[in-house]
């Protein structure tokens, strides 16, 4: 009954290489999330869909692109990683529109991506 | 640009105090303002959520204020245990199609 749920919990890749981390949720929720959380623990927002639409694209570099298939997923494919991508990704979701709009945000667990 | 700030970053007390985080932001015009708790290795869970036209909310030992127009939120934790140690977050939402703006944290230890 995991409300957002990404996979996987830990990545470890070579510099260079493509990867992808899913996110799915069961809340019902119309808009997604993907934040990065440094070494020092700040988060800070990368993306925003809603109803799989792209709201917010924040100063991201383009070797990252999110792709939502329908509103209960949004996923994360990282081309050409580098040393500086190492961070912890979490996805979330909320309600961004009618009654419910203020409604908590939701995350996941994350997913600690480790470039060497 | 919002801005989130939270002082202080990091703090001790005995298990039974009662204690303050604190949290300013710049831009007074928001929709809401979220707490969260992380804890090691884990993601983060809502605390509290107050709407801009709200002064407080409370769950449990846990108040939480906020002053719209001075942008400053406190979160009250009263009885302090050792299972509160965690991470606290305070994060705060513009209009419509905006996300989350967090501050970056307080770590919080409760000894016993």
């Amino acid at each position: 009954d995991t409300a957002v749920s990404q996979t996987p919990k830990y990545l470890v890749t070579q510099m260079g290489n493509d990867k992808s981390i899913k996110c799915e949720q069961n809340l019902g929720h119309d808009t997604m999330y993907w934040y990065k959380q440094d070494s020092k623990k700040f988060l800070k927002i990368m993306f925003s869909y809603n109803n799989k639409e792209l709201i917010i694209n924040e100063t991201v570099p383009n070797r990252f692109s999110p792709k939502s298939p329908d509103k209960a997923h949004l996923n994360l494919h990282i081309n050409s990683l580098e040393l500086g991508d190492s961070a912890v990704y979490f996805c979330a979701s909320s309600q961004d529109r009618g009654v419910a709009y203020n409604s908590p945000l939701h995350f996941g667990n994350g997913t600690r991506l480790t470039v060497t | 640009k919002q801005e989130v700030t939270q002082i202080p970053a990091a703090l001790s007390v005995p298990e039974g105090e009662n204690l303050v985080l604190n949290c300013s932001f710049t831009d007074s015009a928001i929709y809401n303002l979220q707490w969260f708790r992380q804890d090691p290795g884990k993601g983060l869970t809502s605390l509290l959520l107050i709407q801009s036209s709200q002064r407080e909310q409370t769950s449990g030992r846990l108040n939480a204020s906020l002053d719209k127009s001075s942008g400053r939120s406190t979160l009250y934790i009263a009885a302090s245990q050792p299972g509160d140690s965690a991470t606290y977050l305070c994060a705060v939402k513009g209009q419509a199609g905006t996300a989350l703006i967090f501050g970056k944290g307080t770590t919080l230890s409760v000894s016993s």
